[in-house]
């Protein structure tokens, strides 16, 4: 099992450019989170999501930032026209159901740098 | 609203001793779960500790155990023995409904 693997690990981006992230779970894992770190902060909330479906999305800017889940393929968070605040490490956790007892299992997160 | 506290930025502790983290949190949800996950220089999040709120026993793997305050909502972390690879953020956190929700952290070093 090769856990949750997240590609890029590192991606360096100009202001104004697309940055996509992209996310596979756990095998068996059919529920996918996205976290966003600031430096010195901790997690936030993201976008919450099910194959082809968003669940919840209250933590996701209103512009320039969407996520999905295809049916095939990995989840994919994307932002558009990235400017300096967007700086920060993103990071993709699976659980195979959103009960409690079974925990969330974090990617190794995505750094995004805007130049 | 749902919060979780960690009031301690930065701790330290010697080599072979035992720390304590804390946590509090708010909810007014009656089933919920928590969490201690770990986060060593290498950033990747890495599970320590979960506790089901249900439950008056209070969970332990091996040297982390946990001191959990239902009425008063306090989920404190005890490192026992400390390890240098103990050092690492420690993130408090508990699930309810579909969405986890994350302390600030505590930086913990130990120090040789």
């Amino acid at each position: 099992n090769a856990g949750v693997m997240q590609n890029p690990r590192h991606l360096v981006r100009r202001r104004g450019q697309e940055a996509r992230l992209r996310c596979s779970p756990m095998k068996g894992h059919s529920h996918v989170y996205w976290y966003r770190q600031l430096p010195e902060e901790g997690l936030k909330f993201m976008v919450y999501l099910q194959k082809e479906n968003i669940i919840d999305e209250s933590g996701m800017p209103k512009e320039r930032f969407s996520a999905e889940f295809p049916k095939e393929g990995p989840s994919i968070l994307r932002i558009q026209q990235v400017v300096r605040g967007d700086s920060a490490a993103y990071f993709c956790a699976s659980s195979p159901s959103i009960s409690g007892a079974n925990v969330l299992t974090f990617g190794a997160g995505s750094r995004l740098t805007v130049l | 609203a749902q919060t979780v506290t960690q009031s301690q930025p930065e701790m330290s502790v010697q080599e072979a001793e035992t720390v304590t983290l804390s946590c509090t949190y708010d909810t007014s949800e009656s089933n919920y779960y928590l969490f201690w996950y770990k986060q060593p220089p290498s950033r990747q999040m890495i599970l320590v500790i979960r506790q089901e709120a249900y439950k008056q026993q209070n969970a332990t793997e091996n040297r982390f155990s946990v001191n959990f305050q239902k009425a008063a909502k306090s989920f404190s972390l005890k490192i026992s023995d400390s390890q240098l690879g103990d050092t690492a953020m420690y993130f408090c956190a508990f699930i309810t409904g579909n969405q986890f929700y994350f302390g600030t952290g505590t930086s913990l070093t130990v120090i040789p």
